[in-house]
């Protein structure tokens, strides 16, 4: 039992480049979501999935795309990447709707844009 | 809608004196509050939970926090500072979705 792995750990991106961020969980979550730190903002939600097949936009959702083909996977992708993307990422997960533990999250993909 | 606010974005105390990270919440439903530890590098780790049992509540490392309605606070405490509680300490609550918002954290410094 993994927990939520995310990959890579650690990204340079030059501007204007692609890529994504993936994130796993062997627990069979069916909420999972996507946040963004970055110093003094405390996590910030990007996007977030309540099961396969649905996706909704969090608090900072532009120049993000996510999808949720199976309950294990919700990967993140950037578009087209700018500086301000440069940020840590963590990708968290929990049981269902309606439960009362705490999220789980991954150790997280820290993201430099140049 | 539900936010967090940590008061002080960072706090110093000395080893084995009182640790108190302050959390205020608004929400418009019964919340669940949490409190998650993050060390440097690392990702974030549940210390606690209030999810409308008990009000005192107990967690990992020596931990607990107190759920008052009244002042709509969720402070966390440690009686005694150890070194290795140096990190940064975030609130966060939940409620009426499974959205969780988070506070801007408190960086936690203990000095010898």
């Amino acid at each position: 039992n993994a927990g939520v792995t995310q990959t890579p750990k650690f990204q340079v991106l030059k501007t204007g480049q692609s890529m994504t961020l993936q994130c796993a969980q062997d627990m069979n979550h069916e909420y999972m979501s996507w946040y963004r730190q970055d110093p003094g903002m405390g996590l910030r939600l990007i996007h977030y999935s309540v099961g396969a097949g649905i996706t909704d936009q969090g608090e900072v959702p532009n120049g993000y795309n996510v999808s949720r083909s199976t309950t294990e996977d919700f990967p993140l992708r950037l578009l087209s990447a700018a500086p301000s993307q440069t940020s840590v990422y963590f990708c968290a997960s929990i049981l269902r709707t309606g439960s009362r533990d705490g999220y789980t999250f991954g150790s997280g993909t820290r993201l430099t844009v140049v | 809608a539900q936010s967090v606010t940590q008061l002080g974005s960072h706090v110093s105390v000395s080893e084995g004196a009182l640790v108190l990270l302050r959390c205020n919440y608004s929400s418009s439903v019964p919340p669940y509050l949490f409190w998650y530890v993050q060390y440097p590098n690392q990702g974030l780790q549940l210390l606690l939970k209030y999810t409308s049992a008990a009000t005192l509540v107990k967690g990992i490392n020596g931990f607990e926090a107190e759920f008052k309605k009244s002042e709509t606070s969720f402070h966390l405490t440690k009686p005694s500072a150890h070194m290795s509680d140096a990190a940064e300490y975030f609130c966060a609550v939940r409620g009426g979705s499974e959205k969780l918002v988070f506070g801007k954290g408190t960086k936690l410094t203990v000095n010898p």
